[in-house]
């Protein structure tokens, strides 16, 4: 069965930098995309980015944009995002979350990983 | 940037009666190729969301035939004909038009 499983919870200090991994099983993962949300708690789901997984490519939201680097390791089935320069409203949680229905829906998320920022 | 609007925001259902939550985006996202880029995802309490509905009308894989998504353009609906108490969450919109995304505010649903 198809999973998602991240790496564990976080604590930075702010202008740090963060790397969540998210390591893929149970289907081919350079078929299908991946792309990374984030949520505060309270608030609605804020998409940073995608990456095409089989060939690397990327786009990312506007917001994220210079801070943010989604990449993947084709060889160990793992997609990774990288936030930099943190403040403490980069505090939520971080999804990674697969592409499928041929792209037109998310059909996998995986269960987050909490980034905490704080002096 | 696509701004999407749910309402309402809160939603008491009594188990067994129907519920409706309407989405409405800033810009269409009817696609020249027919489709409309509107999907819904519920987040159940403690847990991430899933998806229920894609391309504004179609129920993804094991999602029960009591949900259901219409519309098209700027005005879409999720019903659900008769609500069970594991339906409880919060219910968001997503556009993904031209390769960006975005949601709306959420919708609650509890159980009265």
């Amino acid at each position: 069965q198809v999973q998602l499983v991240q790496s564990g919870p976080e604590v930075k200090k702010p202008g740090a930098s963060v790397k969540v991994s998210c390591k893929a099983s149970g289907y081919i993962f350079t078929t299908y995309a991946m792309h990374w949300v984030r949520q505060v708690p309270g608030q609605r789901p804020e998409w940073m980015g995608w990456i095409n997984v089989a060939i690397g490519d990327t786009k990312y939201s506007q917001k994220f944009q210079g801070r943010v680097t989604i990449t993947r390791d084709t060889s160990a089935s793992t997609a990774y995002m990288e936030l930099s320069n943190l403040t403490s409203e980069d505090t939520a949680v971080y999804y990674c979350v697969r592409s499928g229905y041929g792209g037109y829906a998310w059909d996998f998320w995986s269960q987050g990983t909490l980034v905490t920022v704080s002096s | 940037d696509i701004v999407m609007t749910q309402s309402p925001l809160s939603l008491p259902v009594t188990p067994g009666e129907p519920a409706s939550i309407s989405c409405r985006s800033s810009q269409s996202l009817l696609h020249v190729n027919g489709n409309n880029y509107l999907d819904w995802y519920l987040q159940k309490p403690g847990q991430s969301p899933q998806l229920l509905i894609y391309l504004g009308s179609n129920r993804a894989s094991g999602v029960p035939d009591r949900f259901s998504g219409s519309g098209s353009g700027t005005d879409f609906t999720l019903k659900i004909s008769r609500v069970e108490a594991e339906d409880v969450g919060v219910y968001y919109c997503m556009q993904a038009q031209q390769g960006l995304y975005s949601f709306g505010q959420g919708t609650k649903l509890e159980i009265k």
